[in-house]
């Protein structure tokens, strides 16, 4: 198994433009998430699936949109990229269930906007 | 509003001595809690977990952490500190279907 993926792993956006982080997993997990991660103030939650064509918002959603169709795939989408959104973007899978919810990590994606 | 607190943001140790680093929340049950490890440039790996039962739970790399609900704290340990444990260290809870992370501590082992 090839676990959670990300691409690309690093990117630099000029302010305004649109891009996709790609996410995808081989685990049939349930659960999908996205996080930035930036100095000083740990991981934050983005949006989240539960499953197939569920999705909703976590601490921090404006500016992101996500879907999910597909089980493996949860695509993050920058609108319109801001300075602000300059971080380290995590995706994470699991399974739901008392004896799951053990989030599985891809590398990250590094994100600069100029 | 619910928070993770890691009140150590930077912990230097001896390759040997013990560790303990703290977290605290608040929320109004018990949510599930996590500890994870972060080494530098890469993804977070989960150290251990704790749903219900016995509060003192085992993890990965020797470490264990004891869940204080009096305390509100999920406090993780080690009892000698290898240099290879020297990273960034995450406290976790999920409640609902969401999770909230604290800060991190960073750990320098030194020889």
């Amino acid at each position: 198994n090839a676990g959670v993926t990300q691409t690309p792993k690093f990117q630099v956006l000029k302010t305004g433009q649109s891009m996709t982080l790609q996410c995808a997993q081989d685990m049939n997990h349930e659960y999908m998430s996205w996080y930035r991660q930036d100095p000083g103030m740990g991981l934050r939650l983005i949006h989240y699936s539960v499953g197939a064509g569920i999705t909703d918002q976590g601490e921090v959603p404006n500016g992101y949109n996500v879907s999910r169709s597909t089980t493996e795939d949860f695509p993050l989408r920058l609108l319109s990229a801001a300075p602000s959104q300059t971080s380290v973007y995590f995706c994470a899978s699991s399974y739901r269930g008392v004896s799951g919810y053990e989030q599985y990590f891809g590398p990250g994606t590094r994100l600069t906007v100029t | 509003a619910q928070s993770v607190t890691q009140p150590d943001i930077h912990i230097t140790v001896s390759e040997g001595a013990s560790l303990e680093l703290r977290c605290n929340y608040s929320y109004g049950a018990t949510p599930y809690l996590f500890w994870y490890v972060q080494s530098p440039g890469q993804g977070l790996q989960l150290l251990l977990k704790y749903f219900s039962g016995d509060t003192l739970v085992q993890g990965i790399k020797g470490f264990e952490a004891e869940f204080k609900r009096s305390q509100s704290s999920f406090n993780l340990r080690k009892p000698s500190v290898h240099w290879s444990d020297a990273a960034e260290y995450f406290c976790a809870v999920k409640t609902g279907n969401q999770f909230y992370f604290g800060t991190g501590t960073s750990l320098t082992v030194i020889p």
